[in-house]
């Protein structure tokens, strides 16, 4: 809703860029993590998701990023639009806590036209 | 289908009032999730179910019972609202257990305001 999100980071990108959006995370035991995207008044919704397995995943227009060696995430999105405006969650699923999701706290897009 | 859905969209009580917040799910899912969502917060599990009849405490579940007597239902209730309980609570459902890459998918929200 539009309570969540004071406080929170923001990214501001010009419609047509491309925006990077970090997020870091602190259990070297997490496995799976996946990122999602929360418009106002809305919930969050699956966007990418990666395995520790792997350093990269790719879908349409996003991609994701995994650096396990400083437990950095990253999702980029190509050609920003409006409609990318949104609260952006990751989150990790961590082996040593029953496999539960542990959320961050998220990131603001803003899209200027 | 529908999805992931919930019941009320708003709520609000006076301290010390109960309630009931519904959460239904149409695909068929095994674990099912209470989430309540705070500014600057990101989403904290309250309670979680692996499946009809059985439920389990998350990271915030003072306050708050649920029930799985249905395998499409999950059931979240606060017996004796406090104002620290207002918030946007969020249910989601997913098709195996965690361990898989089955991902959570989530309903629309419910506004709890408690005065």
């Amino acid at each position: 809703g539009e309570s969540v999100g004071l406080h929170l980071p923001t990214l501001s990108v010009q419609e047509g860029d491309n925006s990077i959006i970090n997020c870091a995370y602190s259990n070297s035991a997490s496995d799976y993590f996946i990122w999602y995207k929360q418009e106002s008044g809305k919930g969050p919704q699956f966007i990418i998701d990666i395995r520790s397995n792997m350093d990269k995943r790719q879908g349409q227009r996003v991609t994701v990023l995994l650096n396990k060696t400083v437990k950095h995430l990253s999702l980029q999105i190509a050609a920003t639009q409006p409609g990318d405006s949104a609260v952006y969650f990751c989150a990790e699923r961590r082996m040593d806590s029953s496999y539960k999701l542990i959320f961050g706290s998220g990131t603001r897009l803003l899209v200027r036209p | 289908n529908a999805g992931v859905t919930q019941t009320p969209k708003f709520r609000v009580l006076k301290t010390g009032q109960s309630m009931t917040l519904l959460c239904a799910q149409d695909m068929n899912h095994e674990y099912m999730y209470w989430y309540r969502q705070d500014p600057g917060m990101g989403l904290r599990l309250i309670h979680y179910s692996v499946g009809e009849g059985t439920t389990a405490k998350g990271e915030v579940p003072d306050g708050y019972n649920v029930s799985r007597l249905k395998k499409q239902n999950f059931l979240l209730g606060l017996e004796s609202a406090a104002p620290s309980q207002t918030s946007v609570y969020f249910c989601a459902s997913s098709l195996r257990t965690p361990r898989s890459t089955d991902t959570q998918y989530f309903g629309p929200g419910t506004r709890l305001t408690v005065l």
